[in-house]
């Protein structure tokens, strides 16, 4: 079946520095990945869709600019949390989805997560 | 952002009952999702609905995928301590974005 690999599991990071998170598609090709972020006790938030190839579409109350997503190749997608402060701890969840095969081939995968720590 | 309306949001049970949970939306959904998290990890699917009337049984599992479009439920049968976890709805309305539930909560008593 599809297998969607995050990395890495878990970071800490200092205040103000970045953070890059990388989610790949081990078995298929996602033209499409989306992004979560979960907080504890609560469900999975969309931050972001990704298109390969094209610009990510945020959704609304998320800073592009803090969130940067790269989606250079139909395997790779990348969230880069930009000069992080404790409030962006959380947990952070890709999901990809190969719309080339067809409606609803692989469904929604998603990787096993990323627990981000800023202090 | 959008969110479905999941319920219960916890429930303590016995071994070896049965349980049920379901979601609704004030939206037409065309594909309904039900996965199960445990803690740090992400999502994993449990059944998949297509279509309006559905049911897809998956072992213990048994779900189905409202007339209306509107909504679905989720049914384990005779719980095992396994089943511990966060069991959370979703849909998506055409290939787009899945929108979640606030996420069920099954605790199991042995």
């Amino acid at each position: 079946g599809a297998v969607v690999s995050q990395h890495p599991s878990r970071v800490i990071c200092k205040s103000g520095t970045s953070v890059k998170i990388e989610c790949r598609s081990l078995d298929f090709q996602a033209t499409t990945m989306f992004w979560y972020r979960q907080f504890p006790k609560q469900s999975l938030m969309l931050m972001a869709t990704s298109n390969e190839g094209s610009k990510a579409t945020y959704e609304q109350g998320v800073e592009k600019d803090k969130f940067l997503i790269n989606h250079a190749s139909l395997t790779l997608s990348t969230l880069t949390v930009t000069s992080a402060h404790p409030e962006d701890s959380s947990f952070y969840i890709c999901s990809a989805r190969d719309l080339s095969q067809g409606v609803f081939r692989y469904g929604y995968t998603f990787g096993s997560g990323t627990r981000l720590t800023v202090v | 952002g959008q969110q479905l309306n999941q319920s219960p949001q916890s429930m303590f049970i016995q071994e070896g009952e049965d349980v049920s949970m379901n979601c609704t939306s004030s939206s037409i959904f065309n594909t309904w999702l039900w996965y199960k998290q445990e803690p740090g990890e992400g999502p994993v699917l449990l059944i998949a609905l297509y279509k309006a009337g559905e049911l897809t049984s998956n072992g213990r599992l048994t779900a189905q995928f409202g007339i209306t479009r509107k909504d679905s439920f989720l049914n384990i049968s005779a719980s095992i301590p396994s089943d511990v976890g966060i069991y959370f709805c979703a849909g998506s309305q055409g290939a787009q974005k899945l929108v979640f539930g606030q996420g069920t909560r099954l605790t199991i008593n042995p």
